[in-house]
């Protein structure tokens, strides 16, 4: 099974910054990677399909990037209701999610 | 605006069977393929359970840790989507999530979850 390094875990930023998240797999996923936002107590979001498709009402602040084994959630100017738990899901191979990466405002 | 809404989630024993349900609305969903997602406390996501389109047989598929203990089907006529769940254990306590595919796009809708609890 694939498995997926989502990295940092924990993301602390101020309004206004630019913030990356990572997430590498143990192999090739061919740009299958999807990216999600959930917020406390809420549905997890659709925000990134396929490395970097923006979903329909998502705003152009995030941004997807990567290929092969290696990928990247860009928010380019943090906002306060960014503050979430964020977390990619690879679907090359069956399903696997990454761990997460928990962002909160400095 | 897509909606997914789960329910019958519950506190079981071990060994015991649950049945959950997913009412889906606000897309074909005739034309989605249909997923269930669990949270273990305090831990990560993980993929249980799809289930394909009519054109597609309605082939399912599951995670090795539910292989033969779960099985997921559909009613489009109802809009719904189900778990049963077997032979429950009590590593299958976790909130459940139902998911939608839509255009290709697979996890592209997900519902606020049901809680199983599995303890004696």
């Amino acid at each position: 099974d694939i498995q997926m390094t989502q990295s940092p875990s924990f993301l602390s930023a101020s309004v206004g910054d630019r913030v990356t998240i990572n997430c590498k797999a143990s192999q090739n996923i061919n740009k299958y990677l999807n990216w999600y936002q959930q917020k406390l107590g809420e549905a997890p979001k659709l925000l990134i399909y396929n490395t970097n498709n923006l979903q329909t009402g998502i705003p152009s602040r995030f941004s997807g990037s990567g290929s092969g084994t290696d990928y990247t959630l860009t928010i380019s100017s943090l906002q306060p209701e960014d503050v979430a738990t964020y977390f990619c899901l690879q679907h090359s191979s069956r399903y696997t999610f990454g761990a997460g990466t928990k962002l909160e405002l400095k | 605006a897509v909606q997914l809404v789960e329910s019958g989630g519950g506190l079981v024993q071990p060994k015991e069977s649950l049945k959950i349900s997913c009412a889906a609305s606000g897309f074909t969903f005739s034309n989605a393929a249909m997923y269930w997602v669990r949270q273990a406390p305090g831990k990560g996501l993980e993929w249980v359970a799809r289930i394909r389109t009519k054109p597609n047989n309605y082939a399912t598929y599951y995670a090795d840790s539910v292989k033969g203990r779960f099985t997921i089907s559909r009613d489009d006529s109802k809009s719904m989507v189900y778990l049963q769940m077997d032979n429950l254990k009590t590593e299958d306590t976790a909130m459940y999530y139902c998911t939608a595919g839509i255009l290709r796009i697979p996890f592209a809708y997900w519902g606020q979850g049901t809680l199983v609890t599995v303890s004696s």
